[in-house]
């Protein structure tokens, strides 16, 4: 098993330009999510889903829209870059709560610059 | 607002000496506590979690202890090694809020100098 795939590695975008980071992964979660890692703020939620065709808002969502049309992928579409959005993008996937599945298996990030 | 508060930001330990990390959180409906080891340009991996109805957790050389009334909780690392080094984060979440949604302490630089 591949895991959690997340693509490009790095990125460089200029302001209002925008863009797709693309997340995999081949374990059959139901649940995925992306978080954004900023220095001294820890991770923080950006967006989630329970399954295909639903997702939901976590704490930063602003500016980042998401998609779930397959088990598999959840990519994080970037509207209008902001410098604000530099950061390092995570994305994460976890079995079902009812089977004890609370682990949250991480990609290896994407990191992004808005110049 | 900050739900999970972690301390301390960064720490330094001599090899085979113990680390410790602590972590306080608000909401008491968190009941899933899990710690998480990042290295360098790596993605976070769990290393350890705990849940509210026990207050100490031990695999291998890593333990937690949890208080429920004093809404804390902390990481130790004995004998801590050099391939230790990393960033941990401490982490909450709820069922009754989406098991989905971990929310983060603001991680812990350890470097452990042999």
């Amino acid at each position: 098993n591949a895991g959690v795939t997340q693509t490009p590695k790095f990125q460089v975008l200029k302001t209002g330009q925008s863009m797709t980071l693309q997340c995999a992964q081949d374990m059959n979660h139901e649940y995925m999510s992306w978080y954004r890692q900023d220095p001294g703020m820890g991770l923080r939620l950006i967006h989630y889903s329970v399954g295909a065709g639903i997702t939901d808002q976590g704490e930063v969502p602003n500016g980042y829209n998401v998609s779930r049309s397959t088990t598999e992928d959840f990519p994080l579409r970037l509207l209008s870059a902001a410098p604000s959005q530099t950061s390092v993008y995570f994305c994460a996937s976890s079995g079902s709560p009812g089977t004890g599945g609370r682990e949250q298996y991480f990609g290896p990030g994407t990191r992004l610059t808005v110049t | 607002q900050q739900q999970v508060k972690q301390s301390p930001q960064s720490l330094i330990v001599q090899k085979g000496g113990i680390s410790i990390i602590n972590c306080a959180y608000e909401n008491t409906a968190f009941d899933y506590f899990p710690w998480y080891q990042q290295f360098p340009g790596k993605g976070p991996a769990l290393l350890i979690a705990i849940r509210p109805d026990v207050s100490e957790k031990k695999e291998g050389r890593f333990t937690i202890s949890f208080n429920k009334s004093a809404k804390q909780f902390s990481l130790h690392i004995m004998d801590s090694q050099p391939g230790d080094s990393a960033t941990y984060f401490c982490a909450a979440s709820g069922l009754d809020q989406g098991a989905q949604k971990l929310v983060f302490g603001q991680g812990t630089r350890l470097t452990i100098n042999p």
